[in-house]
């Protein structure tokens, strides 16, 4: 079966300081993966996603970048961090290729920026 | 992505079904509708999801109209433990960026005992 990791689950951090959260996936191959923020009291915004090794698709523009150095490893990253990147961060991901694949979601990573 | 439109909150109680509306009126032809759940402080679980076809699974059943402009989530028992916000989602069928899911507000169910 297939599991999805986040680490860390929760991490406080200064403003300016740089980030480094990770995600990877375990029992598939090639998957579609996922980044999405969720603010305070707020819906879930998607960050950045990745159909392949090294194939970064972002969003919306932000204090924030993606990676996917291996195949069922993303990483979201950022060099210095914003008050406004507090938030709930979510990994996902679903099968590669055509088709209405459901998207499965990781635990979470809560980040504050203090 | 088309836009879907759901109450604000609703409530009911332990045992009873939960129908969760949701409307969806620019939906187009090759655009499924999925639900999601998060619970507080969890990544959203996946419920289900469909084309035209009412479904149903372990979790749940999904009815859509004849004419797929909306849909409504059942829980048929619902427990305390289905509180969560619940996602209604429209999304293309396809790769990249067609499989990308456009969250909204979602609509707070409350089970009371």
């Amino acid at each position: 079966s297939q599991t999805i990791h986040q680490w860390p689950a929760t991490l406080v951090q200064p403003v300016g300081s740089p980030l480094s959260l990770e995600c990877t996936v375990e029992g598939t191959s090639n998957p579609n993966l996922y980044w999405y923020r969720q603010a305070a009291g707020r819906g879930l915004q998607l960050l950045f996603y990745s159909v392949g090794i090294g194939q970064i698709s972002s969003e919306v523009p932000q204090n924030l970048s993606a990676s996917r150095p291996q195949d069922r490893q993303f990483i979201l990253s950022s060099k210095k961090l914003l008050l406004s990147d507090s938030g709930f961060y979510l990994c996902a991901w679903n099968r590669g290729g055509a088709g209405s694949y459901e998207q499965y979601f990781g635990p979470g990573t809560r980040l504050t920026v203090t | 992505d088309a836009k879907t439109t759901q109450p604000t909150s609703m409530d009911c109680a332990e045992g009873r079904a939960a129908n969760l509306p949701c409307n969806h009126s620019t939906i187009s032809g090759n655009e499924y509708v999925y639900w999601y759940r998060q619970i507080h402080s969890q990544g959203p679980q996946y419920i289900i999801h469909g084309l035209k076809n009412n479904e149903t699974n372990e979790m749940a059943s999904l009815i859509i109209t004849e004419d797929r402009k909306s849909s409504t989530l059942i829980l048929p028992h619902a427990t305390l433990r289905d509180t969560a916000v619940y996602y209604c989602i429209v999304r293309l069928v396809g790769t990249g960026a067609n499989s990308k899911l456009t969250f909204g507000k979602g609509i707070t169910l409350s089970v009371r005992p």
